[in-house]
């Protein structure tokens, strides 16, 4: 089992550019929720995806989209990007019914100049 | 409404000495509790969890914590530090609302170990 593995590991872009980061869950895993974690902060919750859909959000702007496929891997898009969108940017994968743990990839850092 | 306080940010101890790390939580319904450790510029690695069965959890490397709902705290121990230990850990209770899992991350406290 891979577990959680998300692509690339390191990115950088410059300010007004878009990004795609890329997760793929563990196996028999059918949730997968992106965080952001800036410098020295604690991950902040960005949306979760169950059944291809988002089911929650949290405090993002909407420059921030994301997209789940037919085999639960997902896709997190930044439109735009300010420099203040450089982070560790964690996807973590679960049940949706929950009371279980969330799994979490090693993270991509994405630098943005 | 949920939350979750890290009371300490930074802890140092030396190593052999016992860790305790402090987590208090708020929850408005029966919430599962979590231990994560991040080392740096590395993911989040599952130390132990609480989903309501006892209370008293024992994780990975040697590491436990005890909810207590009294307390409404979930402190996370280990009786002797080691060097590798030195790492960021965060405190993270979720809660299951309106068929939706709310997760909430404490702003983490840095351990550090010395030799």
């Amino acid at each position: 089992d891979a577990g959680v593995t998300q692509s690339p590991t390191h990115l950088i872009k410059t300010r007004g550019q878009q990004v795609t980061l890329r997760c793929s869950p563990k196996s028999g895993h059918d949730t997968v929720s992106w965080y952001q974690q800036a410098l020295g902060q604690g991950p902040q919750f960005i949306f979760q995806y169950y059944e291809e859909e988002e089911r929650q959000r949290g405090n993002f702007p909407d420059r921030f989209s994301g997209h789940q496929f037919p085999n639960y891997s997902s896709e997190l898009n930044v439109n735009a990007l300010l420099l203040g969108d450089s982070a560790l940017y964690l996807c973590a994968s679960s049940l949706f019914q929950g009371g279980t743990e969330a799994f979490f990839g090693q993270g991509t850092r994405l630098t943005v100049v | 409404a949920q939350s979750v306080t890290q009371l300490d940010s930074h802890v140092s101890v030396s190593e052999g000495t016992p860790v305790l790390l402090r987590c208090n939580y708020s929850s408005s319904y029966s919430p599962s509790l979590f231990w994560y450790v991040q080392h740096p510029n590395k993911g989040l690695q599952l130390l132990l969890k609480y989903t309501s069965a006892a209370t008293l959890v024992k994780g990975i490397n040697g590491f436990e914590a005890e909810f207590k709902k009294s307390e409404t705290s979930f402190h996370l121990t280990k009786p002797s530090a080691h060097m590798s230990d030195a790492a960021e850990y965060f405190c993270v209770v979720t809660e299951n609302s309106g068929g939706y899992q709310k997760v909430t991350f404490g702003t983490g406290t840095k351990l550090q170990v010395i030799p």
